[in-house]
């Protein structure tokens, strides 16, 4: 079993729907969830960290952490054609980092 | 803040050729990463170091990979002899201290033919 398991999508949208993105891992001495977006021929650029379980909004993104589940997702509101790209979910423990595979998102104008 | 750099940017050799990667970190983040990126999968740690030490290299080809940071800043990563599967997107990564996020660079993309 991987430590974090991502649908790779991929994930196709029109213009201003919700998107929703999930992840799930297996180990629970995960303390620390990002998630990452990238573009195209781009290194992985960073959208949220979060610690604890709950919510945390950042303008039209919101990270969700279930440690109970283990289970994280990001939510993007009001989707546009500049939120085409691959997210990346990330958790670390021990000062490692384990990555999802990926899901690539298309939003469509 | 500037970020992380990295050159070049794409790399095209033969196999059994040798390549090296360079890699300047944010200001100040003691540590770094390098990691391998193939098409479609997410980033697979190569090599971590702490200031100038390495703190893992378990997933590191030793036999053909190897990377250094001297000072505790740049960092080069080198490939010898290069193989059909070390195509990828290498990545170096930096962060302020042991929990804080990565902070990666654009990459460099080898192909070896």
């Amino acid at each position: 079993q991987k430590e974090v398991e991502q649908d790779p999508g991929p994930l196709s949208v029109p213009e201003g729907a919700i998107v929703s993105l999930n992840c799930t891992y297996s180990n629970s001495a995960f303390q620390y969830f990002m998630w990452y977006r990238q573009y195209s021929r781009k290194g992985p650029e960073l959208l949220m960290y979060t610690y604890s379980s709950g919510n945390k909004e950042d303008g039209r993104f919101t990270a969700q952490v279930d440690k109970s589940s283990k289970y994280i997702s990001l939510f993007i509101r009001d989707s546009q054609p500049s939120d085409s790209a691959t997210y990346l979910c990330a958790m670390t423990s021990r000062n490692q980092f384990y990555f999802g595979t990926g899901t690539s998102l298309t939003v469509i104008p | 803040e500037a970020g992380v750099a990295q050159s070049p940017r794409y790399k095209i050799i033969e196999k059994r050729q040798s390549v090296a990667f360079w890699c300047n970190p944010i200001s100040g983040h003691a540590t770094l990463y390098w990691y391998q990126q193939i098409l479609g999968q997410g980033p697979k740690l190569l090599i971590q170091f702490q200031n100038n030490g390495v703190v893992d290299d378990s997933q590191l080809p030793k036999d053909r990979f190897s990377a250094e940071r001297l000072k505790g800043v740049d960092s080069t990563l080198k490939i010898q002899p290069a193989k059909l599967e070390d195509s990828a997107v290498y990545l170096c990564a930096s962060s302020s201290n042991l929990h804080s996020p990565l902070h990666f660079g654009n990459g460099t993309r080898l192909t070896v033919t």
